[in-house]
């Protein structure tokens, strides 16, 4: 992912309400996307994944959706709760890569 | 147990100081990595360990030098650093590298990270 300076972009959402986050990647060879939260002082945490010849994968009050054709990925919350506030990272990776790229990350701020 | 240790949490460090952090986990991991993380940017890689052998190093300066004593463990050897080396450094592992096994060997499982200031 590329740097946008030094804010990052925040998405505020009323506890209760479902949260979508989006991430645009740029590698069209990617085949293997993440989703992570990193909240304040800690190390980021898996959400959930997607591989390429899937377009939505659901986990607990979280979904993932992949558009490949405009690359495309976006996390969807339902539900959000305070402790869902937190930074979130996409990361793609591709198969004949060994590591993964980031994305800027979203700031996720739940208000009460 | 699911649990990327490192120590120490914090460290400050003059630009001739050496320094160690460490890295632990018991997951029977085989894949191992070094990220550094500004404020509000995202992880950045610089090492990737796998079977104890370092088989990425992202043009990191010479001034970072990583060691992998074993499979659990993973150091990061500091030497004459610089202010702008200040960062989040942040230890993950994973079941193997992406790329060579099936899904779900991917998943990194990150530490909490150490906090280093250069002065």
């Amino acid at each position: 992912g590329e740097s946008v300076g030094l804010h990052l972009p925040t998405l505020s959402v009323q506890e209760g309400d479902n949260s979508i986050i989006n991430c645009a990647y740029s590698n069209s060879a990617s085949d293997y996307f993440i989703w992570y939260k990193q909240e304040s002082g800690k190390g980021p945490q898996f959400i959930i994944d997607i591989r390429s010849n899937m377009d939505k994968r659901q986990g607990q009050r979280v979904t993932v959706l992949l558009n490949k054709t405009v690359k495309h990925l976006s996390l969807q919350i339902a539900a959000t709760q305070p402790g869902d506030s937190a930074v979130y990272f996409c990361a793609d990776l591709t198969g004949t890569a060994s590591k993964l790229t980031f994305g800027t990350g979203t700031r996720l701020q739940v208000t009460l | 147990d699911t649990e990327v240790t490192q120590t120490p949490k914090h460290l400050v460090m003059g630009m001739t100081n050496k320094k160690s952090l460490k890295c632990e986990q018991h997951m029977g991991h085989r894949a191992m990595y070094w990220y550094k993380q500004k404020a509000k940017k995202p992880p950045e890689l610089m090492f990737v360990y796998s079977y104890e052998k370092l088989s990425i190093n992202e043009s990191v300066p010479s001034r970072f030098s990583p060691e992998c004593p074993n499979s659990s463990l993973l150091n990061l050897h500091l030497h004459a650093l610089q202010p702008e080396d200040s960062a989040l450094y942040l230890c993950a592992s994973s079941q193997d590298i992406p790329g060579t096994s099936g899904r779900g060997a991917y998943e990194q499982y990150f530490g909490p990270g150490t906090r280093l200031t250069v002065t």
